[in-house]
């Protein structure tokens, strides 16, 4: 059991747009920066967002992020069929002394 | 341009001792925090572990603190993980990742990878 909480999956049809949820405690998600990764399969994963909702240069603005107490989102719009891939958040928790992911979200793009 | 990479995966017995390393390339190693994460075959991403610039302060995760040690070779520009009293459920694909800031992520730039495969 992961400390962050993600659906297991989401879908949505080319050129739509997903959201991505991603639950965690006063501990972790409350009291630090949340990013988000990326991982295509058989790749390793690509930081898209950091400090809740900035973008590293060369991700398009397609992907945001927010965060809102100890709760997270990823956005996602104009799907494209390449962005199948997992999606996880992680941040580091105060208490554990450790860094946390969620279990990961598999986006199909239908 | 930054590289990472990842050596020292294979197959090991349960009980026994594997060392991985990651070599650092295209940026100035001495000026980051690096952390381990693995990912089981089939699972999701687990932070291993970290160390700080000076190789003076690390922690990790509660699954590895006691039989796993990460260090670093400034010198080398090169991060390691030692890992002993080797367990099945240590199984997984290892990255090294570099931390963007301070310590707490987020992991900017990973390796490919290096399998760690515990079984008898």
């Amino acid at each position: 059991q992961s400390v962050l909480t993600q659906p297991p999956s989401v879908s949505a049809a080319p050129g739509q747009k997903v959201t991505i949820s991603c639950s965690g405690s006063s501990s972790n998600i409350g009291d630090n920066y949340v990013s988000w990764y990326q991982q295509l399969p058989g790749t390793a994963p690509k930081l898209l967002i950091y400090d809740n909702n900035k973008r590293p240069s060369g991700i398009p603005d397609r992907f945001s992020g927010s965060k809102s107490g100890t709760s997270a989102t990823l956005g996602i719009t104009g799907l494209q069929t390449g962005d199948e891939a997992d999606y996880y958040c992680g941040t580091w928790d105060t208490s554990l002394s450790a860094g946390v992911f969620g279990g990961g979200t598999k986006l199909t793009v239908l | 341009q930054v590289q990472l990479v990842e050596s020292g995966g294979g197959v090991v017995q349960p009980g026994r001792s594997l060392r991985l390393s990651c070599a650092a390339s295209g940026f100035t190693f001495t000026s980051y925090v690096m952390h381990w994460v693995r990912q089981a075959p089939g699972k999701g991403l687990e932070w291993v572990a970290v160390v700080y610039n000076a190789g003076n302060y690390k922690y990790y995760a509660d699954s590895v603190k006691g039989r796993f040690t990460i260090s670093r070779d400034n010198s080398e520009n090169t991060l390691y993980l030692q890992m002993s009293s080797l367990r099945a459920e240590d199984t997984a694909v290892y990255y090294c990742a570099r931390d963007r800031k301070i310590g707490y992520g987020p992991f900017d730039y990973w390796g490919q990878g290096t399998l760690v495969t515990v079984s008898s």
